[in-house]
């Protein structure tokens, strides 16, 4: 089946540290792979997408790169900021007969310190 | 701002009880997806509608179901409610039925009491 494992937080950093959170996958097709944030209080927002071996999403300073190799899809960030803290999912979906609904990770929460 | 509403914001009812949560997705999507996000079994996939009918069943109970109006619109029925729940219950839209990105919105918190 498909499923997305990511590294447990939460994750604490100082500002302007950097930032790595863990995300691999198994898929039984060809997926594409997501970041959504969830900030506290508020609804899930797509961070960035990639749908294509080695293509690089990026959006607000995150990057992650899509490793078909290594079935991996981490998200970096060169300086948090206190306004990144939220929480991180990694997702992925696989086009199965034109159905894609989203397959999450548990998520990982970072808190980010002055 | 997704352009997806939800509503209510907050829910809060008995057990053995029956909820509508509504969803109205972004102008011009035809297809909703429902998700529910507890802390023991994280965000999980309910359902999703692509212009009135169903598409994909993931892990629903069969006291919940959902439905696609004409509109557009979705409503998930939850019924004889148990403690357990209690979670947050998104809706996400997309333009097609196997459209890849997911615009969720801000969420219906239910709390069974």
């Amino acid at each position: 089946g498909n499923s997305v494992t990511q590294m447990e937080g939460p994750v604490t950093l100082s500002e302007e540290a950097f930032l790595t959170i863990n995300c691999t996958y198994t898929a039984t097709g060809y997926p594409s792979l997501f970041w959504y944030v969830q900030y506290p209080g508020e609804g899930l927002q797509l961070l960035l997408k990639a749908t294509k071996a080695d293509d690089k999403g990026s959006n607000k300073g995150f990057e992650a790169t899509y490793r078909k190799e290594t079935t991996s899809f981490h998200l970096e960030k060169g300086s948090v900021q206190v306004s990144d803290s939220a929480v991180y999912f990694c997702a992925l979906s696989v086009r199965n007969s034109g159905n894609t609904p989203l397959v999450f990770g548990k998520g990982t929460r970072l808190s980010v310190i002055a | 701002d997704s352009g997806v509403t939800q509503t209510p914001k907050h829910l809060i009812t008995a057990t053995g009880q029956r909820v509508t949560l509504r969803c109205s997705p972004r102008s011009g999507d035809l297809s909703v997806y429902w998700y529910q996000q507890s802390l023991d079994q994280g965000l999980q996939f309910l359902i999703q509608y692509y212009n009135g009918e169903e598409r994909a069943k993931g892990n629903i109970l069969e006291r919940f179901s959902a439905q696609q109006f004409p509109d557009l619109h979705s409503e998930l029925n939850l019924s004889s409610l148990e403690l357990g729940d209690s979670a947050l219950y998104f809706c996400a839209s997309t333009l097609g039925v196997s459209s890849d990105t997911q615009y969720f919105g801000p969420g219906t918190r239910l709390t069974v009491l």
